[in-house]
């Protein structure tokens, strides 16, 4: 079955460095998406790619999609304290549901 | 406000105790599932329903049991809870999947079974 894999696992920066985390899918994706559940809360959605090679961004945060839509990557720009969680992706092949990955887990140190 | 709300948010029971989550949302979605969160494993899917009357498996079934008798409710059900049950339980719910809606998740259920 569909499989999404994310790393790392976990990141420690230091405030004010870059973060970014990859999402790579077993088959070809539908569309992708992202999430990000903050310390003690549930997922909040972020953000869906749909085309091959899409970019979007939103302020410090920078979401790729692969060319042939098996990967995907989110870029965070200067990371501040409010970027502190787990940064999910989740995949779709078709009519399936969404397959989560494991997350990555981002500390920032003020 | 649209939102999804689970009760209760805090569960702590016995094994072979049976127990219900209850899980609705407001905004007409048809899809709704159940996840469970554990360290280090990510969101697995529980069950999921993709309209009324309609329920599937999703990755990790065994021991769950749902109904959706209606289109804003989706209980979870645990007819005889175990320990490796223990868990953070979180229901979600979005528009027709198959346009790829974002999925709107509530608060968040942390049961534990000892």
């Amino acid at each position: 079955g569909q499989q999404v894999m994310q790393i790392p696992q976990y990141q420690h920066v230091q405030e004010g460095e870059d973060f970014t985390t990859y999402c790579n899918s077993s088959t070809t994706l539908s569309n992708i998406q992202w999430y990000k559940q903050r310390p003690g809360g549930h997922p909040v959605f972020l953000i869906q790619l749909v085309k091959s090679g899409e970019v979007k961004k939103q302020k410090r945060l920078t979401f790729q999609f692969g060319e042939a839509k098996k990967n995907s990557s989110l870029h965070i720009t200067a990371t501040q304290t409010t970027d502190v969680g787990t940064y999910f992706c989740a995949g779709k092949e078709g009519n399936t549901p969404l397959v989560f990955g494991k997350g990555t887990r981002l500390s920032v140190i003020a | 406000e649209a939102q999804v709300t689970q009760n209760p948010r805090y569960l702590i029971t016995v094994t072979g105790k049976k127990l219900t989550v209850t899980c609705s949302q407001n905004m007409n979605h048809e899809y709704m599932s159940w996840y469970r969160q554990d360290p280090g494993l990510g969101l697995r899917q529980i069950y999921y329903s993709m309209n009324v009357e309609v329920t599937d498996k999703g990755d990790v079934p065994e021991g769950y049991k749902v109904s959706r008798k209606e289109k804003r409710n989706f209980p979870l059900i645990l007819e005889s809870p175990s320990p490796n049950q223990t868990s953070l339980y979180f229901c979600a719910s979005s528009a027709y999947p198959g346009q790829s809606y974002e999925q709107y998740f509530g608060p968040g259920t942390r049961l534990t079974v000892t």
